[in-house]
């Protein structure tokens, strides 16, 4: 069980151009987040998903988009990498359907350090 | 939207003391978690507590929901406790597990 997993640990970009990161869960859960942490901040939610299929914007979508084709996997794009962009992203996951409603325990991946010049 | 504010910012004590920590929250919450991230960036979950006291070990957490406010309490600190502790909370009508995090607080502990 390998619970939350991050594709890659590391990127560098330039201004401009785009990339995807990838984010799988094998722990069946129902909803997925992309989180962006910046130095000395807490954890701001970019994008989120309650299920296959959906997705919904979090507090700081502007430059970002996803995709939840597959329940286990879910994909943060930057079409057009900008400076302010160079962040950590974390990747979440939460909620068994069959267990009782109020278990939303978020379980993380290691995190995506991108550096964006 | 609703504010998270935790308390204190930085902390530093001395291996085998204890300590208390404290998020303030603005609104009604149904979901509250705390995290711990460690000093290479992963961050754990210790505690889902909307309401009520749970203790696991050493660590121990209350959530007050009608004064909104929770505490993370550490007793008997060792060094692999150190890092960057944030409490994070849910609200609103709907039930997406969305979480709103504080600026966390920093927690040095010495040999």
């Amino acid at each position: 069980n390998a619970g939350v997993t991050q594709t890659p640990k590391f990127r560098v970009l330039k201004t401009g151009q785009s990339m995807t990161l990838l984010c799988a869960q094998d722990m069946n859960h129902e909803y997925m987040y992309w989180y962006r942490q910046d130095p000395g901040m807490g954890l701001r939610l970019i994008h989120y998903s309650v299920g296959e299929g959906t997705t919904a914007k979090g507090e700081v979508p502007d430059g970002y988009n996803v995709s939840r084709l597959k329940k286990q996997n879910f994909l943060l794009g930057l079409e057009s990498a900008a400076p302010s962009q160079t962040s950590v992203y974390f990747c979440a996951s939460s909620y068994e359907l069959d267990l009782p409603l109020g278990t939303d325990t978020q379980y993380f991946g290691p995190g995506t350090r991108l550096t964006v010049l | 939207g609703i504010q998270v504010e935790q308390s204190p910012p930085d902390l530093i004590l001395q291996e085998g003391a204890n300590s208390t920590l404290r998020c303030n929250f603005s609104d009604s919450v149904n979901n509250l978690q705390w995290f711990h991230q460690n000093p290479w960036g992963q961050l754990i979950n210790l505690f889902y507590i909307p309401s009520g006291t749970k203790q696991n070990g050493r660590l121990s957490a209350t959530t007050v929901a009608t004064e909104r406010y929770s505490l993370l309490y550490i007793s008997s600190s060792q060094t692999t406790d150190s890092g960057v502790y944030f409490c994070a909370v849910g609200h609103g009508s709907s039930n997406t597990g969305k979480l709103i995090f504080g600026q966390g607080t920093t927690l040095q502990v010495k040999p």
